[in-house]
Order: structure tokens, then sequence, then C-alpha cells
């Protein structure tokens, strides 16, 4: 059981350049999350899907894109990568069971990115 | 949306003192109030939590306590350790009718002195 993996583990990329950001769970959870985090301002949410086949936007969504490929995969796109980009990304993912939508998130172990 | 503030930024305690994390959060909705603890280039890690039905949950020497009328929560580490030194993250959560939409605050950075 290896809980949140995220691939890769480190991305240094140039202004423009685009790649995806990949996260799979192994625990049948229904909700994964994408967040970033920058020095002194926490982690803030980008894009959540709450069950297999939904994407919202979250807190600080413009420069991605996401994809539920399926129950255990959740993908993170940067079509035209911003040195605004460069953060630690985190991917995250709770079982939300029927009435209690509050229940712990895990997270991935992250990937740094770095955008020149 | 909501707004969840942190304080202190820094903290620095002597082993076996005790350390206190204040939050503040602005949606009177956020029902559910989770730390998480980040050690230096590791992923943020659940320490303990605290839904709005309790106003205080302790797990050894850790603590939360939760006021919702006036919307703040701390973290409380009593004794505390060397292996405590991390960056604390308090959050809290407003239902969106499916999934966790966490909002944290900025962090605060406890150190630990021998």
């Amino acid at each position: 059981n290896a809980g949140v993996t995220q691939t890769p583990k480190f991305q240094v990329l140039k202004t423009g350049q685009s790649m995806t950001l990949q996260c799979a769970q192994d625990m049948n959870h229904n909700s994964m999350y994408w967040y970033r985090q920058d020095p002194g301002m926490g982690l803030r949410l980008i894009y959540y899907s709450a069950s297999e086949g939904t994407t919202d936007k979250g807190e600080v969504p413009n420069g991605y894109n996401v994809s539920r490929l399926n129950k255990r995969e959740f993908s993170l796109r940067l079509e035209s990568a911003a040195p605004s980009q460069t953060s630690v990304y985190f991917c995250a993912s709770s079982e939300v069971r029927l009435g209690r939508a509050t229940d712990t998130q895990y997270f991935g172990p992250g990937t740094r990115l770095t955008v020149l | 949306g909501e707004n969840v503030e942190q304080h202190p930024s820094t903290l620095s305690v002597q082993e076996g003192d005790s350390a206190v994390i204040k939050c503040t959060y602005s949606d009177s909705a956020s029902n559910y109030f989770p730390w998480y603890k980040q050690e230096l280039g590791k992923r943020p890690q659940l320490i303990i939590d605290i839904r709005s039905n309790v106003g205080e949950k302790k797990d050894q020497r850790i603590a939360v306590t939760l006021n919702k009328t006036a919307k703040h929560f701390s973290l409380h580490i009593t004794e505390t350790q060397p292996e405590d030194s991390a960056v604390y993250f308090c959050a809290a959560s407003i239902e969106s009718g499916g999934g966790n939409k966490l909002t944290f605050g900025t962090g605060t950075q406890l150190k630990v002195e021998l």
C-alpha cells in the first residue's frame, strides 16, 4: 500500500513549455486534490475532484488544467509554464463517505517545479 | 471564500516547555479543522483534527481547542521535544457537496531548543 504517489519528484522547465504532473492513490479514495506550496503562503488549492468524472476549481486555478483519469489517478497540466508557477506541488486524496465530506486528506511526497 | 489566519509565524521554545499556535477563520459554515505537521522537505501529515460538534480534543501531548463563537482554534503541544521541530499548518474546511476543500493558514515554524 503506497498511499499517494507523485511523479516526477523534480522538474525544471523553460518559460512556455508544457508538462503534466501525475498523481495516483491506492486507497480507493473518492476525492483527490492538487495544491501548490509557496514560501510564507501555506498550501493553496488549485483544483480538486470530488469523485471520478468531476473536477472543480480551487483558490488558484489560473494557468492549470486537470484530468481525473479514473478513480486512482488525477493529473495536473501546465500548458504554458511561467516563472510564477515555480512551486512545490502536492497531490492529496480523501475518502468521502455519504453525509460526511470532512475526512482526512493524505498527501503525496510532492513535485518540486522550477520554471526558468 | 474562507480565510484562515495563523499566528505566530515562528515560535521558539525550550525543550519541555509548551507551545501554542492559534488560528482564526472567517466562514461560520466551516465545520472541520485539521492540523498538519510538515518536516523539512517532507509531505504534510495530519497530527490531529477537530469537528465543530466538540470543543476540545486531546491525543497524548497534543491537544486542539475550538471556539466556534469566536471562530478560532488552537494547537497545544506540551512537554515539547526536539522532534516536534517542524512547520505546523492549521486548516478549515467548507462543505462543497462533495470533496473537502481545505483552506490552510500560512504556517508556524516551531523550533524546540535543547
